[in-house]
């Protein structure tokens, strides 16, 4: 049973570009988080999705930022125009059912680097 | 605001020691409290999770304890040794969002 798969590994943009990270999650889940890494920090929520509908992106950037989960193929975080306070690890976690005690499994992330 | 307020930020022990990480929250609505393991370059990896009913539980060298009215709970590593060596996070959760702590970086000399 595959786990969590993130894409690319490794994302390298020049400032003004897109990215674009892809999250499929485990087999039979169809809740899907996606989180921000900064360097020595903790993990900071951006938003929360099930198929075809955003449940709560209160943590992710008014602008720039986009996330969409379709009802086929993964699901996709999107920032346009980067700029170099975009690097970071963006990580995709995905979990069966929703609510308490639903644990959250965890990609590998994608490191983006803005130049 | 930080949710889940966790420390030491850092932590070295000796290898066979018992290293103590612990976490604090406001929210009384958290019911749910795992726990994560992240090596370098990998993503978190669940490592040992508990509900707010119980005290204590235990998953091989790996200990939560969880005092509900302090509103606190601690990760134990015993007999710990350096491929212990790791960031942990704690978490907790209610409905949507899991709040994370911002990890401890624990290294294990041998």
């Amino acid at each position: 049973n595959a786990g969590v798969m993130q894409n690319p590994r490794h994302l390298v943009r020049r400032r003004g570009q897109e990215a674009r990270l892809r999250c499929s999650p485990m087999k039979g889940h169809s809740h899907v988080y996606w989180y921000r890494q900064l360097p020595e920090e903790g993990l900071k929520f951006m938003v929360y999705l099930q198929k075809e509908n955003i449940i709560d992106e209160s943590g992710m950037p008014k602008e720039r930022f986009s996330a969409e989960f379709p009802k086929e193929g993964p699901s996709i975080l999107r920032i346009q125009q980067v700029v170099r306070g975009d690097s970071a690890a963006y990580f995709c976690a995905s979990s069966q059912q929703r609510g308490t005690a639903d644990t959250q499994y965890f990609g590998p992330g994608t490191r983006l680097t803005v130049l | 605001q930080q949710q889940v307020k966790q420390s030491p930020q850092s932590l070295i022990v000796q290898k066979g020691g018992i290293p103590i990480i612990n976490c604090a929250y406001e929210n009384t609505a958290f019911d749910y409290f795992p726990w994560y393991q992240q090596f370098p370059g990998k993503g978190p990896a669940l490592l040992i999770a508990i509900r707010p009913d119980v005290s204590e539980k235990k998953e091989g060298r790996f200990t939560i304890s969880f005092n509900k009215s302090a509103k606190q709970f601690s990760l134990h590593i015993m007999d710990s040794q350096p491929g212990d060596s790791a960031t942990y996070f704690c978490a907790a959760t209610t409905g949507n969002q899991f709040y994370f702590g911002t990890g401890t970086s624990l290294t294990v000399i041998p």
